[in-house]
């Protein structure tokens, strides 16, 4: 039971160059969720997929692109990197958003990006 | 923004010392969650207390919500060297249905031996 898998676990990456960070949960989830993590700054919601079909915009969304493939997998996208956007990247799932008060997430080992 | 506030931000103990970390948050919430985060990895989730709870136990786990003070608190008893981590809490942004959740900033707690 693999949980929450993000792939590539690193990646460095020049200034304007493009990449898709890949995510997948096995449980079943109805919702995922992209986060990112800076020193200092915890954790800022970028986007967010409440059920299959659906994308919201966190608090930091701008610079990034995200496409819920089916309700397995969640992609997150730089189109044109930036050096404020070396971060790392967490991806995390729960059976659903909202609703009576979200329920607990799980989360991947997350992505270590690094732009020149 | 941040929705919830850890206190303190590092917190050193010995290992069998207990371990209080605290949360605030702005707005009303349908429910407050911990986790906790190794070195490398991910967040895990350790205890979720809904808007309606005073106090919630797991394991050496101990969490309390006051919603009239706007926090909460995460009490580890005897703690041992493995509890190093940091821990953040995190809220429903605004209690808003079908919102997703905010997370403060972290305590990082070292438990030396």
């Amino acid at each position: 039971n693999a949980g929450v898998t993000q792939t590539p676990k690193f990646q460095v990456l020049k200034t304007g160059q493009s990449m898709t960070l890949q995510c997948a949960q096995d449980m079943n989830h109805n919702s995922m969720y992209w986060y990112r993590q800076d020193p200092g700054m915890g954790l800022r919601l970028i986007y967010y997929s409440a059920s299959e079909g659906t994308t919201d915009k966190g608090e930091v969304p701008n610079g990034y692109n995200v496409s819920r493939l089916n309700k397995r997998e969640f992609s997150l996208r730089l189109e044109s990197a930036a050096p404020s956007q070396t971060s790392v990247y967490f991806c995390a799932s729960s059976y659903r958003a909202g609703g009576r008060g979200n329920q607990p997430q799980h989360f991947g080992d997350g992505t270590r990006l690094s732009i020149l | 923004s941040q929705q919830g506030e850890e206190d303190p931000q590092a917190l050193s103990i010995q290992e069998g010392e207990n371990a209080t970390m605290n949360c605030s948050y702005k707005t009303s919430i349908n429910n407050l969650q911990w986790y906790r985060q190794n070195s490398g990895r991910g967040l895990v989730h350790l205890i979720l207390i809904r808007s309606n709870e005073r106090e919630k136990h797991s394991g050496r786990l101990r969490v309390t919500l006051d919603t009239s003070k706007k926090s909460s608190s995460l009490l580890i008893t005897a703690s041992r060297a493995a509890d190093t981590a940091s821990y953040f809490c995190a809220t429903d942004a605004g209690g808003q249905a079908g919102t997703a959740l905010i997370f403060g900033k972290g305590t990082t707690l070292s438990v030396s031996s």
